[in-house]
């Protein structure tokens, strides 16, 4: 089954220490991101990667990191979390040659930082 | 910076109705136009995506886009209570630009 899985689903962790929340996807997928969701301010896209080794920032990518190793793995870094980045994480893919379109997003990352 | 309006709602019809959900966007230079449906602690799934001006039709589903006036809209006809969920508007920018700029979406509520 053609998939993006996250992990964790749910994550409470405190100020300062540092989390991963992995991303992976079955389709060969040379597009991948990540965006944040929060009340009131919608979707927004906080790294994107074009392919292995090709990263780039987003509109919100402040206290984030991530890499990309592999063309299947995405995972996004959070070194020194803060409450204000407590909100809901999705990892998304795209088909090759479809640029931003975005066709396939993970399930969600619920993060809480307190 | 670049925007894109969306009536928050809730938009709320009756079952059988036509759904109007209308977006706007501010990018003279957007290119490629995406409606998302997210249900309820769901994530995102793309239902339509349009590029030229005029209507595209998929089933149930109508995206209207009018680049003069910067306006791109949902048609969903004999909405079902199924269908009840936010819709998201996503626009992004030719020239290499993979940053989409969604709204923050439209409430609809279909009602039986």
């Amino acid at each position: 089954e053609a998939q993006v899985t996250q992990n964790p689903r749910y994550l409470i962790t405190v100020t300062g220490k540092k989390l991963t929340v992995t991303c992976s996807q079955n389709m060969n997928h040379e597009y991948m991101s990540w965006y944040r969701q929060d009340p009131g301010l919608g979707l927004r896209q906080i790294y994107y990667s074009m392919n292995v080794e090709v990263t780039d920032k987003g509109d919100v990518p402040e206290g984030y990191k991530v890499s990309r190793k592999e063309k299947r793995n995405f995972p996004l870094i959070l070194e020194s979390p803060s409450p204000n980045q407590t909100s809901l994480y999705f990892c998304a893919s795209s088909p090759p040659g479809q640029g931003s379109v975005i066709q396939y997003f993970g399930a969600g990352t619920r993060l809480s930082v307190l | 910076q670049k925007e894109v309006e969306q009536n928050s709602g809730p938009l709320s019809v009756p079952e059988g109705a036509i759904a109007s959900l209308n977006c706007t966007y501010s990018d003279r230079g957007s290119q490629s136009f995406f409606w998302y449906r997210q249900y309820s602690g769901k994530s995102p799934e793309l239902i339509m995506f349009i590029y030229s001006n005029g209507d595209k039709e998929d089933g149930r589903f109508t995206a209207q886009l009018n680049k003069a006036s910067q306006y791109v809209s949902l048609l969903i006809r004999d909405s079902q209570p199924s269908d009840s969920a936010t819709y998201l508007c996503a626009v992004s920018s030719s020239g290499g630009s993979y940053i989409p700029t969604f709204g923050r979406g439209t409430s609809l509520i279909v009602h039986p």
